[in-house]
């Protein structure tokens, strides 16, 4: 257990349709990422927040947006989803402290988006 | 452009064998952290081990150890006595310290065969 949890696991929609994958760090970290993993597809990086503001963007669609709130869970906004939105979407944590081996990043279980 | 290549797209095992996953970067950067993760079909991202790129000592975690390279910029996997358990997505990834964002490789399918 890596200490992020994301909820929910498993989320069935429709096209068109918008939906949230929302994400808490692990108990200190500050920092969180968003990724992206289509099938047998690398993981794409999305992006990145630290302590309430964003600090990167990857490659993230206009269509998606996110953010983190003061007690630091942050929420992935998925909107006028298309078929080819379905992937398993990773949130990661951090302490955020650049330079130091604690920017090591954790993992969550990943929440298994499926657009119909 | 700051890339990793996993050059060997699947790989099998004998249990209780050695193998080695290769991984190379290219970077300009100087000050950077390389990791391997590990995805069972559970599919959830596991951390299996880290190195620092300003130390020359390969870091080891237990079965699995490193071959750090830094003037080849590469960055090899092995696995000793490998486990049924191992059998899982492997990949390599990297990150500077001064942009955040893990840059991954596209893995390794390893398979463990008893």
């Amino acid at each position: 257990d890596s200490g992020v949890t994301q909820t929910p696991k498993h989320l069935i929609t429709a096209t068109g349709q918008r939906v949230t994958l929302r994400c808490s760090p692990r108990s200190g970290d500050l920092s969180v990422y968003w990724y992206q993993q289509s099938l047998d597809q690398g993981l794409q990086f999305l992006i990145q927040y630290y302590n309430g503001e964003e600090r990167a963007k990857g490659n993230i669609l206009e269509r998606f947006s996110a953010q983190q709130f003061p007690d630091l869970h942050s929420e992935l906004n998925l909107s006028s989803l298309e078929l080819g939105d379905s992937a398993l979407y990773f949130c990661a944590s951090s302490a955020g402290l650049l330079g130091t081996k604690q920017e090591t990043q954790y993992f969550g279980p990943g929440t298994r988006l499926l657009v119909l | 452009a700051q890339t990793v290549t996993q050059s060997q797209p699947e790989m099998s095992v004998q249990e209780a064998e050695t193998v080695t996953l290769s991984c190379t970067y290219d970077t300009s950067e100087n000050n950077y952290y390389l990791f391997w993760y590990k995805q069972p079909p559970s599919r959830q991202m596991i951390l299996v081990i880290r190195q620092e790129a300003y130390k020359q000592q390969n870091a080891t975690e237990n079965r699995f150890s490193v071959n750090f390279q830094k003037a080849a910029k590469s960055f090899s996997l092995k696995i000793s006595d490998s486990q049924l358990g191992d059998t899982a997505m492997y990949f390599c990834a990297f990150i500077t310290i001064k942009n955040t964002p893990l840059v991954f490789g596209k893995g390794t399918r390893l398979s463990v065969i008893a």
